[in-house]
């Protein structure tokens, strides 16, 4: 069965230090998200992308965040100069669009601790 | 403003007793609603989805929830536990022109033996 993968599965890094988080969409899928869980809190949306461009964002993803489709098959996360409070877990989903409800399909997570 | 309110934080439940995890929702536009599993140290998994049609709808490992418009609720039901749905479950919905989820607290179901 098809499924989202993250790299890495953890990623320590210093305060201001910018960092990448990668994520695999399940192939056929058009629609890409990103999502964290800050530790003991629910999870929150962070961006969704279609055709190459952002389609919505939260009050979370300022400059300090963006998304790229480098390829076709990668999505990445970068925060430019991390934060404590950007410590989370990551989420990246993917989804094929109205034929499934848009349904989202999650991946492991990717572990950020900033010290 | 969309929300979801997910009641319990825990529940605790002795092996082979029925459960029912709580999810109650708020929109002024019609919802899909979804419940996602997290096992420890796991990501997040879809365990069932609400998209149309019948109002009960069921997971493959013996779950069930129903939609219920006039009480916005979707509340999780099993009526048998095992020690390995011991996990964190998630309610969440989406609704409107918006493709986001958005998600309750979540509710860690405790299976003791």
């Amino acid at each position: 069965e098809p499924e989202v993968t993250q790299t890495p599965s953890h990623q320590v890094t210093q305060m201001g230090q910018e960092v990448i988080l990668r994520c695999v969409p399940i192939s056929n899928h058009l629609y890409f998200y990103w999502y964290r869980q800050i530790l003991g809190q629910k999870v929150e949306f962070l961006v969704s992308f279609y055709n190459n461009e952002i389609s919505e964002k939260s009050e979370i993803f300022d400059d300090q965040f963006s998304v790229e489709r480098p390829d076709g098959s990668n999505f990445t996360l970068k925060i430019r100069s991390t934060k404590l409070e950007d410590s989370a877990m990551y989420f990246c989903a993917s989804s094929d669009g109205h034929a499934d409800g848009e349904t989202q399909y999650f991946g492991p997570g990717t572990r950020l601790l900033v010290l | 403003a969309q929300s979801v309110t997910q009641l319990d934080s825990q529940v605790p439940v002795f092996e082979e007793a029925p459960v029912e995890l709580r999810c109650n929702y708020s929109s002024s536009v019609s919802v899909y609603l979804f419940w996602y599993v997290q096992y420890p140290n796991q990501g997040l998994q879809l365990l069932l989805k609400y998209l149309s049609g019948s109002t009960l709808v069921e997971s493959i490992n013996g779950f069930e929830a129903e939609f219920n418009k006039s009480q916005t609720s979707f509340h999780l039901r099993k009526p048998s536990v095992h020690i390995s749905d011991t996990a964190e479950y998630f309610c969440a919905l989406r609704g409107g022109a918006t493709n986001k989820l958005i998600f309750g607290t979540g509710t860690l179901l405790a299976v003791q033996p």
